[in-house]
């Protein structure tokens, strides 16, 4: 069964940095690109950050480059979001979220239960 | 960056009822990498279609999608009241993937 679990969601001031973790289980995370998508309190789905499974290719949302950095550990079978320079417009459930296939161009047809980031001073 | 504009926003049914949700790209979407997502409160989205007319594994037949280009369609053949919850489409074919804004379902 593939298992997604976000884990490092936390308050943080204003300016503060977060480094959020995935763990996976159940498939070969080595095959499978990945993604972070975020939802603010009551709003819709934003994409944040996209990186194949090789990390050959990665990308952002305008939202968020140059502050955050997605990154993964397959010997870990783990997915990373580091984010830095957070703004209260940040504070939203963090999902991470497996591709359908390994292909670059692949929806996202696994995700976990999301982690809670709030910026606020 | 594509922009999904999905329409309406809110759609008011009945059980048994035919709901067709809309999603227009602003540009045209590649390759038709279009994906229809589904949410309930509380709870993590649930990939429907992908490649605008594909249903994902598990997915019930009464969920259809079409379109291609700029202008892609889901359709629920009759709702089920598990049916009624909030669709967002979202394309994955440019290196920005994003969302439309939602599509809430709701019971009338």
């Amino acid at each position: 069964e593939v298992q997604l679990v976000e884990s490092g969601g936390d308050l943080v001031q204003p300016g503060g940095s977060l480094r959020l973790s995935c763990a996976a289980s159940g498939f070969t995370f080595s095959s499978y690109s990945m993604n972070w998508v975020r939802q603010a309190p009551g709003k819709g789905l934003e994409w944040v950050s996209y990186i194949s499974s090789s990390s050959s290719t990665i990308y952002y949302a305008d939202s968020v480059k140059g502050r955050f950095t997605i990154s993964r550990d397959n010997a870990k079978n783990s997915l990373y979001l580091q984010m830095n320079s957070l703004r209260d417009e940040d504070t939203a459930v963090y999902y991470c979220a497996r591709g359908v296939s390994g292909s670059v161009t692949t929806p996202s047809g696994y995700w976990g239960q999301g982690t809670l980031v709030t910026v606020s001073s | 960056e594509i922009v999904l504009t999905q329409s309406p926003g809110t759609l008011s049914l009945s059980p048994g009822e035919r709901a067709t949700l809309s999603c227009r790209a602003s540009q045209s979407v590649s390759s038709s990498y279009l994906a229809w997502y589904q949410q309930k409160l509380g709870q993590a989205p649930r990939l429907l279609i992908y490649g605008a007319s594909t249903r994902a594994t598990g997915i019930p037949d009464r969920f259809s999608g079409s379109g291609s280009g700029t202008d892609f369609t889901l359709t629920i053949s009759r709702l089920e009241p598990e049916d009624f919850a909030v669709y967002y489409c979202q394309q994955y074919g440019s290196s920005t993937r994003t969302f439309g804004q939602g599509t809430k379902l709701e019971i009338k």
